[in-house]
């Protein structure tokens, strides 16, 4: 079966530190994209960052990186310079590129962020 | 406009009772999902249809049944609900999976289910 794990249950950082929560999956295929979404109290899923497992470039957006090791099959998100809005559930994900796919997704890291 | 509505956002109602989900997308997506969050946050696949096929069809008790009248719509029916159905049921959609889809998975708003 196709997994992904997120070995942090919980994590806390420092406003305007930074933090960085892992991920690993387990896939035989050599195509797919990697997601990580937050998850605020709101309820909403929003997506911070994705990556193309082709592409040996890690992504950025913003103050959000991501570290992409395919051999290893992992891949962490760095969030630096922490505000309090980034307190939330972190959801790692991927997708294989075959027809009918969907999203598999770890089990979240409790991310919060102390003044 | 939101992209994908789904309702209502909260739906508090008696074991054995039958209740619908509805959900639409205006994405123009060809594939919708119904993924079920449970009480630890954990999120899984219940089913997913691309252009009102179904192409995925988890191990899910047959009291779930999902309808989908065209692409744009996918409603989620269960029948005699019990108290583990208790959950948050979110609505997706996406493009189609393939090379270089780079596409993420557009969420509803989620619904959270509570049945006493």
């Amino acid at each position: 079966a196709q997994t992904v794990t997120q070995s942090q249950p919980e994590m806390s950082v420092q406003e305007a530190e930074t933090v960085t929560l892992s991920c690993t999956y387990d896939t035989s295929e050599s195509d797919y994209y990697l997601f990580w979404y937050k998850q605020p109290p709101s309820r909403q899923m929003i997506l911070v960052i994705r990556q193309e497992a082709y592409k040996q470039q890690n992504a950025t957006e913003n103050r959000f990186s991501v570290n992409f090791q395919k051999a290893a099959k992992s891949f962490s998100l760095k969030i630096s310079d922490s505000q309090l809005g980034d307190a939330a559930m972190y959801f790692c994900a991927y997708r294989l590129l075959h027809y009918g796919q969907n999203f598999v997704f770890g089990p979240g890291t409790r991310l919060s962020v102390l003044p | 406009d939101t992209a994908v509505s789904q309702t209502p956002k909260y739906l508090v109602t008696q074991m054995g009772n039958d209740k619908s989900i509805k959900c639409e997308q205006n994405l123009g997506h060809d594939t919708m999902y119904w993924y079920k969050q449970d009480s630890k946050k954990f999120l899984k696949i219940m089913f997913s249809y691309n252009n009102k096929e179904l192409i995925i069809n988890e191990t899910v008790p047959n009291r779930f049944s999902p309808k989908s009248p065209d692409k744009a719509h996918l409603n989620l029916h269960i029948n005699s609900l019990e108290l583990g159905d208790s959950a948050v049921y979110f609505c997706a959609s996406s493009r189609v999976a393939g090379p270089k889809t780079n596409e993420k998975l557009f969420f509803g708003s989620g619904t959270q289910l509570s049945v006493l």
